[in-house]
């Protein structure tokens, strides 16, 4: 079984600031089953990510995706305040699996 | 534009049958290629798969509920259904469905729909 380890658990940063979120799997996985989800208080998790770079459909160019093998990256590169969630990385690999979630807070 | 609702139950007591729907509209279930899943999420904690359908009616589970977990779908009213029996506190939470799509990424997701078990 595939374990997803999310790091840091949580990132406090300015608007403006790049975030770098990242997403460690304990076996090499394919890319193209690595998603990365927003999740607001209260809300349900939101597609960003597909494919490990793709970006999903009305989602902002400061998102992006990257990565291989066992490291994957999210980078939001200019935090705006709506940006403050929990972040989940995601894989398929006959099973479905997160990471544990990064929470971004904005200063 | 495809749309998820869940619904049942907010409460259901201990040793008994926690039941969901998810209703999908603007959209068909049987469409070919796409699962339809279940996902949950404890208060304060990460999210958690449960389980999925494909359209062919196909179901693959997490293996820790497998024995007390089925999906399953109708057609006729674009539905696909969760029933998780032998529920405890530890099944507290909220529940979500989602389309999966052809890479296996979850991208529409229903509201969610909170459900506690407590005597």
């Amino acid at each position: 079984e595939i374990v997803l380890t999310q790091s840091p658990g949580t990132l406090s940063l300015s608007p403006g600031d790049r975030a770098t979120l990242s997403c460690r799997a304990s076996q090499s996985v394919s890319g193209s089953y690595l998603a990365w989800y927003q999740q607001k208080p209260g809300q349900a998790p939101r597609l960003l990510i597909y494919g490990a770079s793709s970006r999903a459909t009305d989602i902002p160019d400061r998102f992006s995706g990257s990565g291989s093998g066992t490291d994957f990256t999210l980078t939001i590169s200019r935090l705006e305040p709506e940006d403050s969630a929990v972040y989940y990385c995601h894989h398929y690999g006959g099973s479905h699996t997160f990471g544990g979630g990064t929470k971004v807070e904005i200063k | 534009q495809l749309q998820l609702q869940e619904s049942g139950p907010g409460l259901v007591k201990p040793s008994e049958t926690l039941s969901l729907t998810c209703t999908v509209s603007g959209g068909s279930i049987s469409r070919s290629s796409y699962y339809w899943g279940w996902i949950r999420q404890p208060p304060g904690k990460g999210l958690e798969w449960i389980g999925s359908i494909y359209y062919t009616g196909s179901t693959s589970y997490i293996p820790s509920l497998k024995s007390r977990v089925t999906i399953s779908a109708d057609t006729s009213k674009n539905q696909f259904s969760l029933k998780l029996t032998s529920v405890t506190a530890a099944d507290t939470a909220v529940y979500y469905c989602a389309k999966i799509g052809l890479f296996y990424y979850m991208d529409v997701w229903g509201k969610g729909t909170t459900v506690t078990v407590s005597s």
